[in-house]
Parts: C-alpha cells; sequence; structure tokens
C-alpha cells in the first residue's frame, strides 16, 4: 500500500492557461475526493467519486473546473482558463467502501497551484 | 447547516504543558467527528474520530477528544507536548465529504 498519490506536486502557470491534475488513490477504495486549501484555511470539499460515478460536487466546482475519474481508479481534475483566485493546495483523498465502518479518508500531498 | 467551528486559530504552549484545541459542532442527525492533523509541508493525517460509543476517544500520539453532546463539543486535549507536535489541527465532520474547521495552529515553545 503506497498511499494517494499525486502528481505534480507543484504547478505554476500563467493566467489564462488550463492544468490538469491527477489522483492515484489507494488501490482497494472506491471512493475518492477533491478538495481545495488556500493558505490559512481548511481544505473545501469540491467534488466525489464512487467507482467512476461523480456524486457530488460543490457550488465552489465552477464550469472551468471538471473532474474524471473513467476507469474507476484514477481522477484527474481540470482548470480551464486558469484565474489568479484559483492559486490553492489541490488535495485528493480515498477512502473504503461504505459499510466497511472505517469512515476514514486517506489524503495524498497534495498539488500546489500558483496563477501568476 | 452542518459545520464545526474551531474557538482558536492560534494556541501558543511551552513544551511538556497540557494543551485544549477547542472544536464545536452544530447539531445533526448522524455526528460522525474526527480531529486531523497537518504537520509543516505533509499531507493530512487522522488523530482520531467519533463515531459512536465511548465519549472519550483515544488517538495517535497520545491525543485524546470527549464528544459533549450537551455542549455539542468535541475537544482535543493532550495532557503534556512535545516540540514535534507544533502543526495545524482539523476539527472535521463527516457527512460522506469531510467538512473541515478553519483550523487552530499550535505552536509549540521550549
Amino acid at each position: 500500500d503506497t498511499g494517494v498519490s499525486q502528481n505534480p506536486r507543484h504547478k505554476i502557470t500563467k493566467r489564462g492557461q488550463n492544468v490538469t491534475f491527477r489522483c492515484d488513490p489507494i488501490s482497494e477504495h472506491n471512493r475518492l475526493y477533491w478538495y481545495r486549501q488556500t493558505l490559512g484555511q481548511g481544505p473545501e470539499f469540491l467534488t466525489y467519486f464512487q467507482n467512476e460515478a461523480q456524486l457530488e460536487k460543490s457550488r465552489l466546482l465552477s464550469d472551468r473546473f471538471s473532474a474524471e475519474r473513467p476507469k474507476g481508479s484514477f481522477s484527474t481534475l481540470e482548470i480551464q482558463r486558469t484565474e489568479q483566485g484559483d492559486s490553492a493546495m489541490y488535495l485528493c483523498a480515498s477512502s473504503p467502501p461504505p459499510g466497511t465502518g472505517s469512515y476514514e479518508q486517506y489524503f495524498g500531498p497534495g498539488t500546489r497551484l500558483t496563477v501568476t | 447547516a452542518q459545520s464545526v467551528t474551531q474557538l482558536d486559530s492560534q494556541v501558543p504552549v511551552f513544551e511538556e504543558a497540557p494543551v485544549e484545541l477547542r472544536c464545536n459542532y452544530s447539531s445533526s442527525v448522524s455526528v460522525y467527528l474526527f480531529w486531523y492533523v497537518q504537520y509543516p509541508n505533509q499531507g493530512l493525517q487522522l488523530l482520531l474520530k467519533y463515531l459512536s460509543g465511548s465519549t472519550l476517544v483515544k488517538g495517535i500520539n497520545g491525543f485524546e477528544a470527549e464528544f459533549n453532546k450537551s455542549q455539542t463539543s468535541f475537544h482535543l486535549r493532550k495532557p503534556s507536548v512535545h516540540i514535534s507536535d507544533t502543526a495545524e489541527y482539523f476539527c472535521v465532520h463527516n457527512t460522506d465529504k469531510l467538512i473541515f474547521g478553519t483550523g487552530t495552529r499550535l505552536q509549540v515553545f521550549p
């Protein structure tokens, strides 16, 4: 078990460019979550998947954001036409299937996005 | 709305002193409460969780928390802190997705 991994760890981009982040969850976890954390704040929920189905999206997830999990394994988060306000740490987490009694979400190290 | 409130943004304390980080939650049908810790330049790690049963829950690194339904609180405590406990601590409400408090920065001084 190598834990949740995220790539890249850091991304610097110019305003208006598109960026894509990848998350690889723990292999036996069927739930995958994306959060965003800005400086001095707690992480905020963006969206989550159960297998390949996207079950919930936050109002924070504007039309410029899209997330996919095509085969129920890794997930990608794309931000189109980035804005300076998108600068944040993007966190991915995964959790075991419901009913296992765990309820814990395991977090990756995050991708730090800086929009200049 | 389901949420958690962390009452202190920063808590400075000397090494080996006791500490309490305060958290209040809004009432909900199901109350799954966690404390996560974020060490400098590291990912979030679960300290402890309350799902049901005993109201005193013990976690890693000597931390414990007490679920108090009447006061809607879930305060985190440690009887004697170490320099290595310096980190950001988040009180979290689990409703499928996690709802994080704003965090409390614990700064332990020698």
